[in-house]
């Protein structure tokens, strides 16, 4: 067990429909990001958070958007879906300094997204 | 932006060989090498890493090892195991200073051991 929960463990939906993915980070990290693993891409890494601060940006979608909250659990939310959404995303945390560098992150279990 | 290739995409060795996963990345800002194993069903986790000030690491049976004139790293694992069968991901990131990680990941290699 990483110590990083993310909720719901699974999540079926229907197109057009949104959702909202829950992550909280392991006690005492300030980071979060989030990824998206699909069968065909791989994983992907979408968007990073410090300390409820957006840090990075990878390949996230406009229909697709996050924050961090101030007890820093972060949220994924996913609007207007479509099948190719269907994917298993995760999120992990880090102990990042906030002078930059990096830290190993801890993954969640993840949540799994079908989209019918 | 950063591309990370990765090959081979599927790899079956026999139980005691070694096993080699290549990387390569366009972007020489890139400064910072993980590499995730992830068995089915269960999410990454990093086996080892690697800075871009350092041309090899080894921790046992792992080691990496990294060229920077030639944007490419590799994964080597000896004596390999069944229990090492599972994807591996390389990854190069982009850490500047001040700002965020921007993390561009490998296609993934299936390792299978042969018992």
């Amino acid at each position: 067990d990483s110590g990083v929960t993310q909720t719901p463990k699974h999540l079926i939906t229907a197109t057009g429909q949104r959702v909202t993915l829950r992550c909280s980070p392991r006690s005492g990290d300030l980071s979060v990001y989030w990824y998206q693993q699909s069968l065909d891409q791989g994983l992907q890494f979408l968007i990073q958070y410090y300390n409820g601060e957006e840090r990075a940006k990878g390949n996230i979608l406009e229909r697709f958007s996050a924050q961090q909250f101030p007890d820093l659990h972060s949220e994924l939310n996913l609007s207007s879906l479509e099948l190719g959404d269907s994917a298993l995303y995760f999120c992990a945390s880090s102990v990042q300094a906030e002078a930059g560098g990096y830290n190993e992150q801890f993954f969640g279990p993840g949540t799994r997204l079908t989209v019918l | 932006g950063e591309n990370v290739e990765q090959h081979p995409s599927t790899l079956s060795v026999q139980e005691g060989d070694s096993a080699v996963i290549k990387c390569t990345y366009s972007d020489s800002a890139s400064n910072y090498f993980p590499w995730y194993k992830q068995e089915l069903g269960k999410r990454p986790q990093l086996i080892i890493d690697i800075r871009s000030n350092v041309g090899e690491k080894k921790d046992q049976r792992i080691a990496v090892t990294l060229n920077k004139t030639a944007k490419h790293f590799s994964l080597h694992i000896t004596e390999t195991q069944p229990e090492d069968s599972a994807v591996y991901f390389c990854a190069a990131v982009i850490t500047p200073f001040r700002t965020g990680n921007q993390f561009y990941f490998g296609t993934g290699t299936s390792l299978t051991v042969i018992p």
